[in-house]
């Protein structure tokens, strides 16, 4: 089976950076993926770690340890509209894909 | 806007309906899937197609059956649905199996 953790809820400021962190544990685990998901929306992609390391995409950077079975998310400037839901996934070598609950980012002026 | 793109949008059917989602792209994606996720959960795995064929099922109830007609394609049959049933089903596509998805908006579907 698969265990993935994330915080329920976050709260950061207006241009200031927020780290999100995601612990796994998982059996044949392959790759983690980063999704935004706004209320009524429908997830969109946002960064992915295969190796150990941290990738870097504008604002949001991920970072991933095997080893520990841990990754974050990092937003940089914050903004208004990165107020949302942010989920990682795990994916195994099976082919199969198991989301985290999702942490919930409010962004306050 | 989506590359991924469902219909319908909204659904309400009885328990006794029987109606299909279909999802739509043109990425020349190689597999498909289709989640199903409720207010306020993460979406939940329920099939995966990998060139057309059926590769994962997450042990899902038989009153939901998909096809996938071609590359391009994925359905959704949906029959004696009960009300648990309600929930936003999400289709996504991805190059491969280890590459990022691709979500469409959804189809928000209500059993009465």
């Amino acid at each position: 089976g698969q265990n993935i953790d994330q915080p329920t809820e976050m709260t950061a400021t207006e241009g200031a950076i927020v780290q999100i962190n995601c612990t796994y544990q998982t059996s044949g685990f392959n790759g983690l993926f980063w999704y935004q998901q706004h209320a009524g929306e429908a997830p969109t992609f946002l960064s992915y770690n295969v190796l150990d390391g941290l990738e870097e995409k504008g604002r949001f950077s991920s970072f991933l340890s095997r080893s520990k079975g841990y990754s974050y998310l990092l937003l940089k400037e914050l903004q208004m509209k990165d107020s949302a839901s942010y989920l990682c996934a795990v994916f195994t070598n099976a082919g199969k894909s198991t989301f985290g609950d999702g942490t919930t980012l409010t962004v306050k002026p | 806007d989506t590359e991924v793109t469902q219909t319908p949008k909204h659904l309400v059917m009885g328990m006794t309906n029987k109606k299909s989602l279909k999802c739509e792209q043109h990425m020349g994606h190689r597999a498909m899937y289709w989640y199903k996720q409720k207010a306020k959960k993460p979406p939940e795995l329920m099939f995966v197609y990998s060139y057309e064929k059926l590769s994962i099922n997450e042990s899902v109830p038989s009153r939901f059956s998909p096809e996938c007609p071609n590359s391009s394609l994925l359905n959704l049959h949906l029959h004696a649905l009960q009300p648990e049933d309600s929930a936003l089903y999400l289709c996504a596509s991805s190059r491969g199996g280890q590459e990022p998805q691709h979500f469409g908006d959804g189809t928000r579907l209500s059993i009465l």
